[in-house]
């Protein structure tokens, strides 16, 4: 069964800090994984988007990771704000020209002062 | 910048109702998508649209119906609303889902909460 799965669910921080969240997948075939922020309230914003041939993907303080071979991802935050407060979605695509894209449940990053 | 527009926030109706809820892109893009968003759950997709009066089923699509009769347009219809519909509802669009992988890209509505009494 496809799945994508996320960790850990929820994770505090002080701002300035780093932190890395982990995503893990059994989706195949597998075309590309995206990382979705979503802040409280509103609908998801993309941060990175890789195929399986890209192994790191950065978009500011944002750097995402992937190893197709274990299939794992990882998202790493430096220098935490406090408007990285949000959800983090990570999103697998089976093949690509598909709709049908897994979500993950996503954890929920609450940066403290 | 993209912009989805979904037309309520926060919705309450009552057990039975029929309920619209409607979203807008300004960008052109071929695909529309309708997802619900649970607790605990990932995004499930109900419906996809991938043209004007095109449509496929998602995971989803029991006790839901879609419409598409203009491009910018798509509206999900719950033909009698229950409690278990309660949830939050997000409407997203993408250009392709061909050809490079930036042109499939899903760009969110904010979503819309609904309430079944």
């Amino acid at each position: 069964k496809n799945q994508v799965e996320q960790s850990p669910q929820s994770l505090i921080i002080l701002e300035g800090k780093n932190c890395t969240l982990q995503c893990n997948y059994t989706v195949s075939p597998f075309s590309n994984l995206r990382w979705y922020k979503q802040d409280t309230g509103r609908g998801p914003v993309s941060l990175t988007i890789m195929t399986f041939s890209e192994n790191t993907k950065s978009n500011g303080r944002y750097t995402a990771t992937l190893d197709a071979d274990t299939k794992q991802s990882s998202l790493h935050i430096t220098a935490s704000q406090l408007s990285d407060s949000a959800s983090y979605i990570c999103v697998v695509s089976p093949s690509s020209g598909t709709y049908k894209y897994i979500f993950g449940t996503g954890t929920r990053l609450k940066v403290l002062a | 910048d993209v912009k989805v527009t979904q037309s309520s926030r926060y919705l309450v109706k009552r057990t039975g109702e029929k309920v619209f809820l409607e979203c807008v892109q300004d960008m052109d893009h071929e695909n529309m998508f309708w997802y619900r968003q649970d607790p605990g759950l990932g995004l499930r997709l109900i419906y996809f649209s991938y043209d004007v009066k095109m449509k496929e089923k998602g995971d989803i699509p029991e006790g839901y119906s879609v419409s598409r009769e203009k491009k910018e347009r798509f509206s999900l219809i719950l033909e009698s609303a229950s409690t278990n519909q309660t949830s939050m509802y997000l409407c997203a669009s993408s250009l392709s889902s061909l050809g490079s992988i930036a042109k499939n890209i899903q760009y969110f509505g904010a979503g819309t909460r609904l309430s079944v009494l």
